[in-house]
C-alpha cells in the first residue's frame, strides 16, 4: 500500500461541476502539499496546509488530520482545469530533512 | 516575479555522455530540491539541499549521479555517464523553510532523453 493514496486517478466531467480529488496517507505528517501540473509544464503548488480548509479562487483544500485524509475541491470548472492534482506529505528523515512522499496523481480533464 | 529558473529546458544525448543539469533558486530560499518525474515512478526525490549543505541523497544513484551547490544561487545535478533509464523530467524545487512548514516554488523541469 503506497504511503499516500489519491482518487480517482483519472476523472472526466463538464465543464462547471464540481469536482473531488481526495488524498490519503499513512505517513505521520504535519503539513500536506496540493500541486498541479498541465501536460507538459511545469508544476505549481496549490496549497499547503496542516489543518481545516484554505480557499484560493474556485480551489478548495480541505484536511483531516486524524483520519489521514485531504480533499481538493473545485467549483465551477473549467477546461483550463485540466491537469494533474499530485497530493504530497512531507516524511521525517535525517537531521530533520523532509523527504516529500507523492501520490500517484489525478488526471483531470474538463470538458467544454 | 521571482521563480526557479531550470537550463536546459530540453537534452537529447546517447548512452554514456556526461549531462548536467542546473538550477537557479529563488533568491533567498534556503532549501533546494532535485526531483525526478518519470512516467512508471512519478515522482521520486533525488537529492536535497538545506543552506547549501547536502541533507539527503539516499534517492540518487551514487555511482552516475552527484548534486552540488557550488554557491546559494545554483544547484547542479551531473549524471556521468548517462544511461536510457535516465530519461525523465528532472525538477528543481527552492523553498523558504523545510517542506513539513513551507511551500515549494518548482521550475519548469529539464527533459533529458538519452537514446
Amino acid at each position: 500500500k503506497n504511503e499516500v493514496e489519491q482518487s480517482p486517478q483519472n476523472l472526466t466531467a463538464q465543464e462547471g461541476e464540481f469536482i473531488t480529488i481526495n488524498c490519503s496517507y499513512s505517513v505521520g505528517i504535519s503539513a500536506l502539499h496540493w500541486l498541479q501540473q498541465h501536460p507538459g509544464g511545469g508544476i505549481v503548488s496549490l496549497f499547503m496546509l496542516s489543518s481545516g480548509k484554505k480557499k484560493h479562487g474556485r480551489l478548495i483544500a480541505t484536511i483531516n488530520i486524524q483520519e489521514k485524509h485531504s480533499s481538493l475541491h473545485i467549483t465551477a470548472s473549467h477546461p483550463r482545469d485540466s491537469a494533474v492534482y499530485i497530493c504530497a506529505a512531507p516524511r521525517g528523515g535525517i537531521q530533520g530533512a523532509q523527504k516529500l512522499v507523492f501520490g500517484q496523481g489525478t488526471r483531470l480533464t474538463i470538458n467544454p | 516575479d521571482a521563480r526557479v529558473t531550470q537550463t536546459p529546458r530540453h537534452k537529447v544525448t546517447e548512452m554514456g555522455q556526461e549531462v548536467t543539469m542546473r538550477c537557479q533558486p529563488i533568491l533567498g530560499h534556503n532549501t533546494v530540491f532535485w526531483y525526478r518525474q518519470t512516467m512508471m515512478q512519478g515522482l521520486e526525490l533525488l537529492a536535497y539541499f538545506r543552506n547549501r549543505a547536502p541533507l539527503d541523497d539516499s534517492g540518487m544513484p551514487k555511482d552516475r549521479f552527484s548534486a552540488e551547490m557550488p554557491d546559494a544561487t545554483l544547484a547542479t545535478l551531473k549524471i556521468q555517464p548517462s544511461e536510457p533509464r535516465d530519461s525523465a523530467v528532472y525538477f528543481c524545487a527552492s523553498g523558504p523553510r523545510p517542506t513539513a512548514t513551507g511551500e515549494l516554488f518548482f521550475g519548469e523541469g529539464s527533459r533529458l532523453t538519452v537514446l
